[in-house]
């Protein structure tokens, strides 16, 4: 089955500096969506990408749809304490009917320093 | 706005019990998904609903999990003879009906199940 592999697993920073963060996989995707996962709480989308060299931007936050169709980058600039938490990447791939599940990532765990 | 609520937040039972977990979508959204997350992991899909159709079932969804959405609104995830390894955080997520897309999934916050 397809498989996300993303990476750094984790990371600690302190609160001004830039994150970058990517997710590869073994199989294209049509659509790459970025998620953040605070404790205890469901993943909330922050950005989605739908074409192939696509780059979006949301606030601080910035995306892109790798070429090959199969990564994808998420960088946070000027970071603060409330960026907090896991970020997952997930694709979807438009199979058939099929096309309504997000395969997802292991995540990024991303800690800020004050 | 009300998103997706789901209930109860956390549950703890004892191995071989049963439980049931419930969820509420976003009123207008007529797709619901079920994902499982445990520890370190990213949500695993286990099933979809489209209205009342259950449209798939992931392997990962064994004989002892049954999903319900009867009148196409809330849906019920039950687990029978619960075991250890069914620990893990049970997410519930909507999205709104076509022409929108269906990626954009808005997740509930989830029942955290623990099996003793």
């Amino acid at each position: 089955g397809q498989q996300l592999n993303q990476s750094p697993q984790s990371m600690f920073i302190q609160e001004g500096e830039d994150v970058s963060m990517n997710c590869t996989s073994s199989s294209i995707f049509n659509t790459w969506l970025w998620y953040k996962q605070e404790p205890g709480e469901g993943p909330v989308l922050l950005i989605a990408l739908y074409k192939a060299g696509e780059l979006t931007s949301n606030g601080r936050l910035t995306a892109q749809f790798g070429i090959t169709r199969k990564d994808s980058f998420l960088n946070i600039s000027a970071s603060i304490p409330s960026d907090v938490g896991i970020y997952f990447c997930a694709g979807q791939l438009y199979s058939g009917g099929s096309n309504y599940k997000l395969t997802f990532g292991k995540g990024t765990l991303l800690t800020v320093n004050p | 706005d009300t998103g997706v609520s789901q209930n109860p937040r956390h549950k703890i039972t004892k191995r071989g019990q049963n439980v049931t977990f419930r969820c509420d979508p976003i009123s207008e959204h007529n797709r619901l998904y079920w994902y499982r997350q445990t520890l370190g992991q990213g949500p695993e899909f286990l099933t979809y609903f489209q209205n009342e159709a259950q449209l798939e079932k992931s392997r990962l969804l064994s004989d002892r999990f049954s999903a319900e959405r009867p009148k196409g609104s809330f849906s019920t995830l039950e687990i029978q003879r619960t075991e250890q390894g069914d620990s893990a955080m049970y997410l519930c997520a909507s999205s709104p009906p076509p022409p929108a897309t269906n990626e954009k999934l808005f997740f509930g916050s989830g029942t955290q199940l623990s099996v003793l």
